[in-house]
């Protein structure tokens, strides 16, 4: 299928601990996205990547580091995980000048 | 920066059309989008506008832009309770990518 899929769909975890969240898309768009969705269901952009190129970094902590080894991958490292990045994560891709398709999301839950 | 605000709630019965509205600050949006959000899954797009048009019909969804008021309205004719979701209006403004979503509105369909 055609998708923007993201793994894990859950993810808890202890605060102070490192995780990954991975994105792949195989529409062949050249952009992508990480949003954060916090619990009042408010959605904001995080980061986008064009062509491996970053392009957007809003105001986020530096314990958030995106990844693409390739234009189809964009993956999100967080390090010393705090009880405030529970929330679900949103990665999304699109074509120039075409909307964004969004994958399911990422829950996180820090305990 | 865009600034995009919905009204949180909005309740009716099955059968009526429902209108959820939205107003955006920036008056150099090109695009505006509608999308959908399901209880615990992603984000579906809907439908979108481009700023040059006043409006357009997708089936059961119309889109309508007033861009001198900065208003943007979806009305969904024949409300099912499968319409029960959080509805997201979002714009990208001028030639870039970031997408600056409202904070969403809480459609209820009731029986």
């Amino acid at each position: 299928d055609t998708a923007v899929s993201q793994t894990p769909k859950y993810l808890v975890t202890q605060m102070g601990n490192d995780k990954s969240i991975k994105c792949e898309q195989n529409l062949g768009h050249d952009t992508m996205y990480w949003y954060k969705q916090d619990s009042k269901k408010f959605l904001k952009i995080m980061f986008s990547y064009n062509n491996k190129e970053l392009i957007i970094n809003e105001t986020v902590p530096n314990r958030f580091s995106p990844k693409s080894p390739d234009k189809a991958h964009l993956n999100l490292h967080i390090n010393s995980l705090e009880l405030g990045d529970s929330a679900v994560y949103f990665c999304a891709s699109s074509q120039e000048g075409r909307p964004q398709h969004f994958g399911d999301g990422t829950r996180l839950s820090i305990l | 920066g865009e600034d995009v605000e919905q009204s949180l709630f909005l309740s009716v019965r099955e059968g009526d059309s429902s209108v959820i509205n939205c107003t955006y600050t920036d008056s150099s949006s090109t695009y505006l989008y509608w999308y959908k959000q399901e209880p615990g899954a992603g984000l579906q797009l809907l439908t979108y506008i481009f700023s040059n048009m006043d409006m357009k019909q997708d089936q059961r969804l119309t889109v309508l832009l007033n861009k001198k008021d900065k208003h943007l309205s979806l009305r969904i004719a024949d409300t099912q309770t499968g319409d029960s979701a959080i509805y997201f209006c979002a714009a990208i403004t001028g030639g870039g990518n970031k997408l600056t979503f409202g904070t969403g509105t809480q459609l209820k369909v009731e029986l």
